[in-house]
């Protein structure tokens, strides 16, 4: 079974300062794993993903991730917050062996950007 | 092109009602998912279909929700009767494929209310 634990479920930081999203997974196979973001009244949008490459992934809006197989975590991070970033970000991880991508999702965590 | 269409954007209906969603995927997309959001929890899979075909449904509460995507388009997910736990966001998504190579690309969603 797969499942992911995002460890904060909010995270205050101020405009210009960086931004650390943290994730745990739990996975019987070997995992994808993604970053998504939603935005109020609008969809959820892939930030970034992880299928087996390299472990450090670069995403949308300066976004990136790095994957540690031995802590079995996939934080995510930015170097300078921006008022516009603030959202529900979703760690999610997809496993299905033999393919497929059935997508578990965490529970979310909710960025707030302060000038 | 176009995104991923769903209607209505918000329902609100009262208990033992019936209740249908409709979603639009994206053109040439084979791969169709009805998700729900809980508030304060991460999207869950119900249902995905490939093309008119049903491939994972074994969290779709059978006995009151079912999904039909007949011609391998758009599809309808319907509940009845709908009881006050069904408030949700039902997300549609859909892909190119069923491999995790394949992103899943979003609705709006549907916001539904039940009283």
């Amino acid at each position: 079974a797969q499942s992911v634990t995002q460890l904060d479920s909010h995270v205050s930081v101020s405009e210009g300062t960086p931004v650390l999203l943290r994730c745990n997974y739990s996975s019987s196979y070997s995992p994808s794993l993604f970053w998504y973001v939603q935005h109020p009244n609008k969809g959820l949008q892939l930030l970034l993903k992880y299928t087996s490459a390299a472990t450090l992934v670069k995403g949308i809006n300066g976004f990136e991730a790095e994957f540690k197989k031995s802590e079995t975590s996939f934080h995510l991070t930015k170097p300078s917050a921006h008022m516009s970033d603030a959202a529900e970000y979703f760690c999610v991880v997809s496993d299905r062996p033999g393919g497929g991508n059935k997508l578990t999702f965490g529970t979310g965590t909710q960025l707030k950007v302060e000038l | 092109e176009a995104g991923v269409a769903q209607s209505p954007r918000y329902k609100i209906i009262e208990k033992r009602q019936s209740v249908a969603f409709w979603c639009n995927p994206i053109s040439g997309h084979a791969t169709l998912y009805w998700y729900q959001q809980i508030l304060g929890q991460g999207p869950k899979l119900l249902i995905q279909f490939q093309n008119n075909g049903v491939v994972d449904d074994s969290q779709l509460p059978k006995d009151r929700f079912s999904a039909e995507r007949l011609k391998g388009v758009d599809s309808t997910l319907k509940i009845q009767p709908a009881k006050l736990e069904d408030s949700a966001v039902y997300l549609c998504a859909s892909s190119r494929g069923q491999g995790q190579i394949y992103e899943q690309y979003f609705g709006p969603g549907t916001r539904l209310t039940v009283t």
